[in-house]
């Protein structure tokens, strides 16, 4: 079975640019998850997909962050304009349904805004 | 508000060694408390997980147990084998909503 896919591995880019991240989750996952995970902290949870629909994005910061699922399958998380402290690995994970504990996560992206 | 928090950030054992990771939380209401594990340069991956209803779960050399009283979680590592070297975290989660992770314990396994 395939893992969460996600691309690019690294993007540097300079403060006001900027940026997108994309996530393809594992075949048949209705839940898909956005997180940030600065170094040294645990992962900040940024949006909660269930299929297309939106579940929780409290903690995304609406102002610069931006993400969608359209077909209720592959997502994207846009930065813009980027700010040094969003300088961090975004993670994407997918999980069979809400309520599954097991979520599998993708590598993630490392972001360096200079 | 809700957060998941660990006692220790480091936590240095021998090969073949028993570890222990805590953890403790907020939220009364979660209704799981899941381990992840964490090595350098990947995401996280799951381990086990407990229902807040119960007080021990056992898995294949890890074992998590709950404290509902001290509100206190810990995951039980037998025989620490220098493959289990990572950063873990514990996870909340309530009602499908979502995950919540604490700030992670690195383990590191001496041979």
């Amino acid at each position: 079975e395939a893992g969460v896919a996600q691309s690019p591995r690294y993007k540097i880019i300079e403060k006001r640019q900027s940026v997108a991240f994309w996530c393809n989750p594992i075949s048949g996952h209705a839940t898909l998850y956005w997180y940030q995970q600065i170094l040294g902290q645990g992962p900040k949870l940024l949006i909660q997909f269930q299929n297309n629909g939106v579940v929780d994005d409290s903690q995304l910061p609406k102002d610069r962050f931006s993400a969608e699922r359209l077909k209720g399958v592959d997502s994207t998380l846009k930065i813009q304009p980027a700010k040094l402290e969003d300088s961090a690995v975004y993670l994407c994970a997918s999980s069979l349904d809400r309520g599954n504990t097991e979520a599998f996560f993708g590598q993630g992206t490392r972001l360096t805004v200079v | 508000g809700e957060s998941v928090g660990l006692h220790l950030p480091t936590l240095s054992v021998q090969e073949g060694d028993n570890s222990i990771i805590n953890c403790a939380y907020s939220n009364s209401a979660s209704d799981y408390f899941i381990w992840y594990k964490q090595e350098s340069g990947k995401g996280p991956q799951f381990i086990i997980d407990i229902r807040s209803n119960m007080d021990k779960r056992q898995g294949q050399r890890v074992t998590v147990l709950l404290n509902k009283t001290v509100k206190h979680l810990s995951l039980q590592i037998a025989a620490t084998q220098p493959g289990d070297s990572a950063v873990y975290f514990c996870a909340e989660t309530h009602q499908g909503g979502k995950l919540i992770f604490g700030q992670g314990t690195e383990l590191s396994v001496k041979p």
